[in-house]
């Protein structure tokens, strides 16, 4: 079955800087992998899609790569603020980019910036 | 608000008492899917519809949970015999097939089985 691995629960950062999360999985080979924001009490928001002929997606202060050979997501927030402070989850397709648009989550890493 | 709705946010049940939370999607979408999600974990697969067909139920669905979406707007996810163990976040959303990758998630009903 799937696995997948996001570096740590959690990360702290001071403000400013660049916070860098991981996403790992095993076996099978999503058509996209997904990040999502999720605050306390919250349903997951949506951030960013990248597909699998795609190396890195930017959008604004995010910005992520993924690396097919190395079965691996980074997630990169440049520029880091308080507000950014929440858990992010990281997500993928089970089956090949088909039309069954399940996902597949990880346990998600909680961001922290301190000021 | 056009998001996707939950209702109840909170629910406090004991245990071997039936529960029902009913998720409204965003007007368009015809998927809709349900998650579980536990405190520290990401959130589960638990089956999704399209229009009012089910289409895929998770092993985690066991007997005791049944959802519908009859007319293929609104849909409930009904748990029978509830259990400890199902206390979790439930969280539903919904997208539009062969359009969007990403899910538009509701805020979800948190549940609590005493």
């Amino acid at each position: 079955s799937q696995k997948i691995e996001q570096n740590s629960e959690a990360l702290n950062i001071q403000e400013g800087k660049t916070a860098t999360l991981t996403c790992n999985y095993t076996n099978y080979s999503p058509a996209y992998l997904q990040w999502y924001r999720q605050d306390p009490g919250r349903g997951p928001v949506f951030l960013l899609l990248i597909r699998e002929n795609e190396k890195e997606k930017r959008k604004e202060r995010l910005k992520v790569t993924f690396d097919t050979t190395l079965k691996q997501s980074l997630f990169h927030i440049t520029a880091s603020q308080p507000a950014d402070s929440a858990t992010y989850l990281c997500a993928l397709d089970m089956a090949g980019g088909s039309t069954l648009g399940r996902l597949y989550f990880g346990r998600g890493t909680q961001l922290t910036v301190w000021p | 608000d056009t998001g996707v709705s939950q209702n109840p946010r909170h629910k406090i049940t004991k245990r071997g008492q039936n529960v029902t939370f009913r998720c409204d999607p965003i007007s368009e979408h015809n998927r809709l899917y349900w998650y579980r999600q536990t405190l520290g974990q990401g959130p589960e697969f638990l089956t999704y519809f399209q229009n009012e067909a089910q289409l895929e139920k998770s092993r985690l669905l066991s007997d005791r949970f049944s959802a519908e979406r009859p007319k293929g707007s609104f849909s409930t996810l009904e748990i029978q015999r509830t259990e400890q163990g199902d206390s979790a976040m439930y969280l539903c959303a919904s997208n539009e097939a062969g359009a969007q990758e990403t899910q538009y998630f509701g805020p979800g009903t948190r549940l609590l089985v005493l």
